[in-house]
């Protein structure tokens, strides 16, 4: 139930090409669905996030489609540059609201995808 | 500032060696995390801390074992590497849980090979 999948493993667009990165995941008390960014040799960073009230997110050339009834959640990089090559991870965390306060989660990662943009 | 910092950047071990990797972050955060990274396998967590003095197990504990005496350093320490250790571990941090006012920022990188 905490598992998220990624696909496709690894993607080759064209510079000013569409990028879309697909996720999916069971269990639907996550709230909190964010992308991170990994260049080569370097730690993830936060790109965009979503929550699932929202069914779209955009920032810049990139966003984030979210289908609460699919259970599905995609990243569009639009006009794709050499620049945006690099390692893309999609995850989802959860909230969980009790008595004694609110505890957020911790985060479960897809498997990534290897982004490449040809000049 | 430096954010979080993890050294060694680059470590080869023999089978059965031990060796301790440091975390130092300076953004004052509450939550620190260690996660490996492998080709196909995305971040998994091996274990977290919520506190000073406080860790708990994550996804893929065994063979690993952490201590957070400090609230700025969070250690991660392997006992007796195998092969299967090889990997790039991560070291994160969050002001809190993940959550919108509380992004991970993760370091750069230790990238390890047992041999």
């Amino acid at each position: 139930q905490q598992q998220v999948k990624q696909s496709p493993q690894s993607l080759i667009v064209q510079k000013g090409g569409i990028s879309i990165i697909n996720c999916a995941y069971e269990n639907t008390a996550f709230d909190y669905f964010p992308w991170y960014q990994q260049f080569p040799g370097k730690g993830p960073a936060l790109l965009i996030a979503i929550r699932p009230d929202v069914s779209e997110k955009k920032e810049g050339r990139f966003t984030i489609s979210f289908n609460k009834s699919a259970k599905q959640f995609s990243l569009h990089i639009m006009d794709s540059q050499p620049g945006d090559s690099a390692t893309y991870f999609c995850a989802a965390s959860l909230t969980n609201y009790n008595a004694g306060g609110t505890s957020y989660g911790k985060l479960t990662f897809g498997q990534g995808t290897i982004l490449t943009v040809h000049p | 500032n430096a954010g979080v910092t993890q050294t060694p950047k680059f470590r080869v071990l023999k089978t059965g060696q031990s060796m301790t990797l440091l975390c130092a972050q300076d953004m004052n955060h509450e939550y620190m995390y260690w996660y490996r990274q492998d080709p196909g396998m995305g971040l998994r967590l091996i274990h977290y801390s919520v506190g000073e003095g406080t860790t708990a197990k994550g996804e893929v504990p065994d063979g690993y074992n952490v201590s957070r005496l400090k609230k700025q350093n969070f250690l991660l320490g392997l006992e007796s590497a195998a092969p299967s250790q090889t990997s790039v571990y991560f070291c994160a941090s969050s002001y809190e849980g993940v959550y919108w006012h509380s992004p991970l920022h993760f370091g750069n990188g230790t990238r390890l090979t047992v041999t």
